[in-house]
């Protein structure tokens, strides 16, 4: 147990649906992150929110839409996905300031578009 | 680009070995360096972090920095089947803030 919690844990969603992933961390951390990892590719950032202030955006199509609704929640809101965004999908959090920010992660999303 | 590159491997060790896991980063200007375990289906751990050249070590696990040759590494002592995962090298690249670029990762397989 990580302090990090994602819902759901497996999700299978058509090419026309809307679903969203939602993360919660109870570390006290004020960073949180979106992660995607895919079979033979490195973990690939997505999103960064500080103070729930999206920092980063690392060139995600829009049908990614993030939602930091405050330093404890992160959402990841999904649409009109196709079959090459499945992946795990993982959220993780830190503590920005500490040396080295280092970054716990939860137990990811395995998300499967159809 | 910012590349943090690694052996996928599989690597594969006697139980008992050292196990060497190897890590190798563009950004000459990166100061903070991770190493992660992720077992398969499962989401990665941290086993260690080093920020400064030199030797880091915490119980088997011995991480090497060495900022000069852009090079950072993994030592597992006394290596079990256990683990038997894949190992993350992250780093944190000058100017992005506070977040990791992360390695492909290194298969290891620690055989009975």
């Amino acid at each position: 147990e990580t302090g990090v919690t994602q819902t759901p844990r497996h999700l299978v969603m058509g090419m026309t649906n809307k679903k969203s992933l939602k993360c919660e961390q109870h570390l006290g951390h004020n960073a949180m992150y979106w992660y995607k990892q895919s079979a033979k590719k490195p973990l690939e950032l997505m999103f960064v929110y500080n103070f729930k202030e999206q920092t980063e955006n690392n060139s995600v199509p829009s049908r990614f839409s993030p939602e930091c609704p405050n330093s404890s929640h992160l959402f990841l809101h999904l649409h009109t996905l196709q079959p090459e965004d499945s992946a795990l999908y993982l959220c993780a959090s830190s503590q920005d300031g500490g040396e080295g920010n280092t970054i716990y992660f939860g137990e990811g999303s395995w998300l499967t578009v159809v | 680009q910012k590349e943090v590159e690694q052996n996928s491997g599989p690597l594969s060790v006697p139980e008992g070995a050292i196990a060497s896991l190897n890590c190798t980063y563009s950004d000459r200007g990166s100061q903070s360096f991770f190493w992660y375990r992720q077992y398969s289906g499962k989401s990665p751990e941290l086993i260690m972090s080093i920020y400064s050249n030199g030797d880091k070590e915490d119980g088997r696990f011995t991480a090497q920095l060495n900022k000069a040759s852009q090079y950072v590494s993994l030592l597992i002592r006394d290596s079990q089947p256990s683990d038997s995962a894949t190992y993350l090298c992250a780093v944190i690249p000058p100017g992005s803030g506070y977040a990791l670029n992360f390695g492909k990762g290194t298969s290891l397989l620690v055989t009975p």
